[in-house]
């Protein structure tokens, strides 16, 4: 059974305090890994999707990475509209995705 | 960019009741829509796939006779719940492909559903 769990569920950070978010997976076949940000009340935004080790991507002030084990989202300087709800999801080589928890971020100014 | 948009966003119904979720890809054709349900403070999970024309294909344990799914074109895909209870209460959210692919899909904004 494919497994994501993504830490740490809370993020509290202070305007340009860079971090890093963890998403933990156990999958059959990785046929991709997916970011997504969501707002409160709101369908998930696609931001990356990584397919391999090593595989780095990045947009504006976030930046993903993907090992055998776990991916991170780094956000450097983040701003407070990077307050967000930030999800995991794998796609293993049954093509049905499971997502995190999510990790809920909140920037103060 | 693509936009997906989902009729209504509030429901609240009486136990009992059926309530149909209407999901449209307002500028592109879907050629796959998704739909997730997702409990506060839990990861979203996948109910079904639809393809325009055929029948859903469901997840293991979501029973396809209460969540009745219809994609009879390529911009409209309809979810309905069929004799609501208070623990089908969720927000509900779809996504819609121009491929048949998970990779690109678009979701929309959600509709939050309270039976009473």
């Amino acid at each position: 059974e494919d497994q994501v769990t993504q830490s740490p569920e809370a993020l509290r950070l202070q305007e340009g305090e860079s971090s890093s978010l963890n998403c933990s997976y156990t999958v059959s076949g990785l046929r991709g890994l997916f970011w997504y940000r969501q707002d409160p009340g709101k369908g998930p935004e696609f931001l990356f999707t990584l397919y391999s080790a090593g595989e780095e991507k990045e947009k504006e002030r976030l930046k993903a990475t993907l090992t055998k084990k776990e991916s991170f989202l780094h956000i450097t300087a983040p701003k407070p509209e990077d307050s967000a709800t930030y999800l995991c999801a794998v796609r293993g080589q049954n093509y049905i995705p499971t997502f995190g928890r999510g990790t809920s971020l909140i920037v103060h100014p | 960019g693509a936009v997906v948009s989902q009729h209504p966003s509030w429901v609240i119904c009486k136990s009992g009741t059926s309530v149909k979720i209407e999901c449209r890809s307002l500028d592109f054709q879907a050629t796959t829509m998704f739909w997730y349900r997702q409990f506060p403070k839990q990861s979203l999970m996948l109910m079904a796939t639809s393809n325009e024309g055929s029948k859903a294909t469901y997840e293991q344990g979501v029973e396809k006779d209460k969540f009745l799914i219809n994609h009879a074109s390529l911009t409209l895909s309809t979810l309905t719940v069929t004799s609501a209870h208070p623990e089908d209460s969720s927000f509900y959210i779809c996504s819609a492909s121009p491929g048949t692919t998970f990779e690109t899909q678009y979701f929309g904004p959600g509709t939050r559903l309270l039976v009473l």
